[in-house]
């Protein structure tokens, strides 16, 4: 089936350091979005992205949807403590949350 | 606002034992998804619903039976759990079915089974 290759699988850094992580896939996507889960809750949509080149921001967050549809980026400025936990990208070809396709996450770890 | 809730949170099973997970959700989505995650597989599908009345294999659908009962609440039902389906579970739900805008995955908390 389809996959989707996110990197990297995890991630230690100094608290203040910036991040970055992207997912990649052989199939041209139309929406691609990024979620974050905290240890022992469920994954919480943080940004999602519907148009080719489009670049999103939601505070110290930025993502963007790559120019041939095959790939996502989320960046994050400035890691603070609570940045912890596990980023998922996901990728949707058709319009039907059916098809959503989920990375096997980044695990970040911010050291105070 | 509760949004979605599972339960149980946790749960041991023996081999060929069965059990339901229960899940419901107070903000008037119509649709339903159950997933397992597993580690370093992300989250896959297990079976969904996209409006009430109506259920649909995902994924990874052996080894499961779902019901809708009410546009509020969609179980999953394990009839002879096996080891391999240790995981953790999580339920989902969505405004809308068939289209991604503005219409995002609202997630539980999870329910955490061990099949020994």
């Amino acid at each position: 089936g389809q996959q989707l290759n996110q990197s990297p699988q995890s991630m230690f850094i100094q608290e203040g350091e910036d991040v970055s992580m992207n997912c990649t896939s052989s199939s041209i996507f139309n929406t691609w979005l990024w979620y974050k889960q905290d240890p022992g809750e469920g994954p919480v949509l943080l940004i999602a992205l519907y148009k080719a080149g489009e670049l999103t921001s939601n505070g110290r967050l930025t993502a963007q949807f790559g120019i041939t549809r095959k790939d996502s980026f989320l960046n994050i400025s400035a890691s603070i403590p609570s940045d912890v936990g596990i980023y998922f990208c996901a990728g949707l070809r058709g319009g039907s949350q059916g098809n959503l396709i989920f990375g096997k996450g980044t695990k970040l770890s911010v050291k105070p | 606002n509760a949004g979605v809730t599972q339960t149980p949170k946790f749960q041991v099973l023996k081999t060929g034992q069965s059990m339901t997970l229960q899940c419901a959700q107070d903000m008037n989505h119509n649709s339903m998804y159950w997933y397992r995650q597993d580690p370093g597989m992300g989250l896959r599908l297990i079976y969904y619903s996209a409006s009430e009345g109506t259920t649909d294999k995902g994924e990874v659908p052996n080894g499961y039976n779902v019901s809708r009962l009410n546009k509020r609440e969609f179980s999953l039902r394990l009839e002879s759990a096996a080891p391999s389906q240790t995981s953790v579970y999580f339920c989902a739900s969505s405004e809308a079915w068939g289209r991604a805008y503005n219409s995002p995955l609202h997630f539980g908390n999870g329910t955490r089974l061990t099949v020994t």
